[in-house]
């Protein structure tokens, strides 16, 4: 199975200031039709994950666009550019390239 | 507005069965794959089955393989997880999330339904 890490695991922030989570696979996830298949959720306290990002860079119906993600082949990155009182939870990178789909443990973003 | 609705979850003692429901809304539930995904106390989420469009192609974790079964009613706009030989280590929230159609992966998720596996 491919393994999603992300880091850090804990990410205190400031309000107004910008955050950023790393997450890296085992293997690359370009599939063979091109495309890679990276997505990125949300999840606030006592609610389901909410899809904010998905192929590496596309923001979901109705995301802010302070949200933004990067990267390619193994390595991906999820950035707020000014972190809100609403953004803190937990975030996962998901990848669906290959069978089973595989989450990131998560990053919990915490304000300072 | 899309909409998942879990239930049937609760307390079950171990090797028990128990049967996830999910009724969606807002979109043809028969034109999408759908999935299963759960969240232990305090963890991370593991996609645990899956099921394609009509039904004939499904897949599981190796973790639930044997015990666990994915299955669909489109009349009904329903999804099932029928659940058997249930361990502790079960124990968790199960989410009935849509596949999405505009890329591999999967877009709306449900509330959740809390399943415990406890003597």
């Amino acid at each position: 199975d491919v393994v999603m890490t992300q880091t850090p695991l804990s990410s205190p922030v400031t309000l107004g200031q910008p955050a950023s989570i790393s997450c890296r696979s085992s293997q690359s996830l370009v599939d063979s039709d091109g495309n890679t298949y990276l997505s990125w959720f949300q999840q606030r306290p006592g609610q389901p994950p909410r899809l904010l990002i998905y192929k590496i860079s596309n923001r979901f119906s109705g995301v802010p666009d302070r949200f933004s993600g990067s990267g390619a082949g193994t390595d991906f990155t999820l950035k707020i550019s000014r972190v809100e009182p609403e953004d803190v939870g937990i975030y996962y990178c998901l990848q669906s390239t290959l069978f089973p789909h595989t989450f990131g443990q998560g990053t919990k973003l915490e304000i300072k | 507005e899309v909409h998942l609705v879990e239930s049937g979850g609760g307390l079950v003692q171990p090797g028990g069965s128990l049967r996830l429901s999910c009724v969606v809304s807002g979109f043809t539930f028969s034109t999408y794959w759908m999935h299963w995904v759960r969240q232990g106390p305090g963890k991370g989420l593991v996609g645990v089955a899956r099921i394609n469009i009509d039904g004939t192609y499904t897949n599981y974790a190796e973790s639930v393989k044997g015990r666990f079964t994915v299955s669909r009613d489109d009349a009904k706009n329903t999804l099932y997880l029928q659940m058997n030989s249930l361990r502790v280590d079960d124990t968790a929230v199960y989410y009935c999330v849509r596949g999405s159609n505009m890329f591999r992966g999967v877009d709306y998720w449900g509330q959740g339904a809390l399943v415990t596996v406890s003597s």
